[in-house]
């Protein structure tokens, strides 16, 4: 069974500030493949990143940057000099190998709030 | 290219009711997915479609039926709402089910009272 856990439920920081989500996953597949995406108060979700799990470089796009680490089961997301439009909840997700169809895992989310 | 598409946006039903909705795409994905989010929970799989013609069941299917008689179209329908069925529904979309990305539609609420 496949399972993603965001144990941060609500993160409130300060303009500026850096923020780093957690990301913990288990999954039998030997290849698989991690997503953030990110729903604003608008509401759609927005993908951020895709990673495979043979490939554990760390990525950095902008202010945004992603860390896997496959020892701990972790693909953690951090977020440098944070602005009030990252406000947002932000979803960690995993899909295996295991199904042919894709079925992508998604964690519960963490609420991040910027305040200015 | 408009990505994925969902109407309505947003719908009040009553308990009983029945309603269809409609997700389309303008990707040329194979592989189309509806989802259910409640807080607290992520978003949960109802139901799939690998191509055209096609449906299958996800993790929580019951209470909902689908068709995908067109490639670029994947209704989600509720023949007798119910006020557990509240919800925001997520349509998504990928090219096919192994690496690729599902791109999500903006969502649909529904209100059933």
């Amino acid at each position: 069974a496949q399972k993603v856990t965001q144990a941060q439920t609500e993160i409130s920081v300060v303009e500026k500030e850096d923020v780093t989500l957690d990301c913990v996953y288990e999954t039998r597949d030997t290849t698989y493949y991690l997503f953030w995406y990110k729903q604003p108060p608008s509401g759609e979700l927005v993908f951020l990143i895709r990673r495979n799990s043979f490939d554990e470089q760390n990525e950095i796009s902008g202010r945004y940057s992603w860390n896997f680490q496959k020892s701990t089961s972790s693909f953690n997301f951090t977020i440098t000099a944070s602005q009030v439009v990252d406000s947002a909840v932000y979803f960690c997700a995993l899909k295996g190998r295991g199904t042919s169809y894709g079925k992508l895992t998604f964690g519960q989310g963490t609420i991040l709030t910027v305040h200015p | 290219n408009a990505g994925v598409t969902q109407t309505p946006k947003f719908r009040v039903l009553k308990t009983g009711q029945s309603m269809t909705l409609l997700c389309a795409q303008d990707m040329n994905h194979e592989y189309m997915y509806w989802y259910r989010q409640d807080p607290g929970m992520g978003l949960r799989l109802i139901h799939y479609s690998v191509g055209e013609g096609t449906t299958a069941k996800g993790e929580v299917p019951d209470g909902y039926n689908v068709s995908r008689l067109k490639k670029q179209n994947f209704l989600l329908g509720l023949e007798s709402a119910a006020p557990s069925q509240t919800s925001v529904y997520f349509c998504a979309s990928s090219y096919s089910g192994g690496k690729e990305t599902q791109y999500f539609g903006p969502g649909t609420r529904l209100l059933v009272l």
